[in-house]
């Protein structure tokens, strides 16, 4: 089946830095790519949504400064956490739709987790 | 926000078959029916989807009634390893497709 596969798995940085997580879809070409948040015992929540080649569309209340989209090919998109603080500490997952009819399913990564010391 | 109700969680006996409800009440005519899991600390996977007829593969079978108002997702041989948080989500078709909104989902707990 299809796969996602993001890097890296888990990250710990500290207060200030920027992190850039990597999403690839590795056996088909995804035109679309979203970016998921999720807390402890909470359900994931959309961030952006992002087309190859145009500039991700974010979701009400999250900052597009802060969380960098960029979705340069029909394999590849980034998520840069710029300054991040210890409350953008979280598990972040991306998914990929590819191409055809619209409602095949979106496979997700195996999430990067992010923790801000 | 999410369009669909699914109980917070459920009980089932190991080898016994999981039976999980989803309300979809205000489902519109191009959208279809997803179920996803998410086992503790991994990204979802993906189980089936459906539009109106009842579906199946390896994984699960799907059952839409007949006015699409709600579903159920059936695991025919429940083991430890299906024990997962399970989301049942309503999305639209089309060009594009619509984005994958999750709400709180159903906890299974297989149990030996």
């Amino acid at each position: 089946g299809a796969v996602v596969s993001q890097h890296p798995s888990w990250v710990i940085c500290k207060s200030g830095t920027s992190v850039k997580i990597e999403c690839r879809s590795l056996d088909f070409q995804a035109t679309t790519m979203f970016w998921y948040r999720q807390f402890p015992k909470q359900s994931l929540m959309l961030m952006a949504t992002s087309n190859e080649g145009s500039k991700a569309t974010y979701e009400q209340g999250v900052e597009k400064d802060k969380f960098l989209i960029n979705h340069a090919s029909l394999t590849l998109s980034t998520l840069t956490v710029t300054s991040a603080h210890p409350e953008d500490s979280s598990f972040y997952i991306c998914s990929a739709r590819g191409r055809g009819r619209g409602h095949q399913p979106q496979h997700f990564g195996d999430g990067t987790r992010l923790s801000i010391l | 926000d999410a369009k669909t109700t699914q109980p917070p969680s459920m009980d089932c006996a190991e080898g016994r078959a999981a039976n999980l409800p989803c309300n979809h009440s205000t489902i519109s005519g191009n959208e279809y029916v997803y179920w996803y899991r998410q086992i503790h600390s991994q990204g979802p996977q993906y189980i089936i989807h459906g539009l109106k007829n009842n579906e199946t593969n390896e994984m699960a079978s799907l059952i839409i009634t007949e006015d699409r108002k709600s579903s159920t997702l059936i695991l025919p041989h429940a083991t430890l390893r299906d024990t997962a948080v399970y989301y049942c989500i309503v999305r639209e078709s089309g060009n594009q497709g619509g984005k994958l909104i999750f709400g709180q989902g159903t906890e299974l707990s297989v149990k030996p």
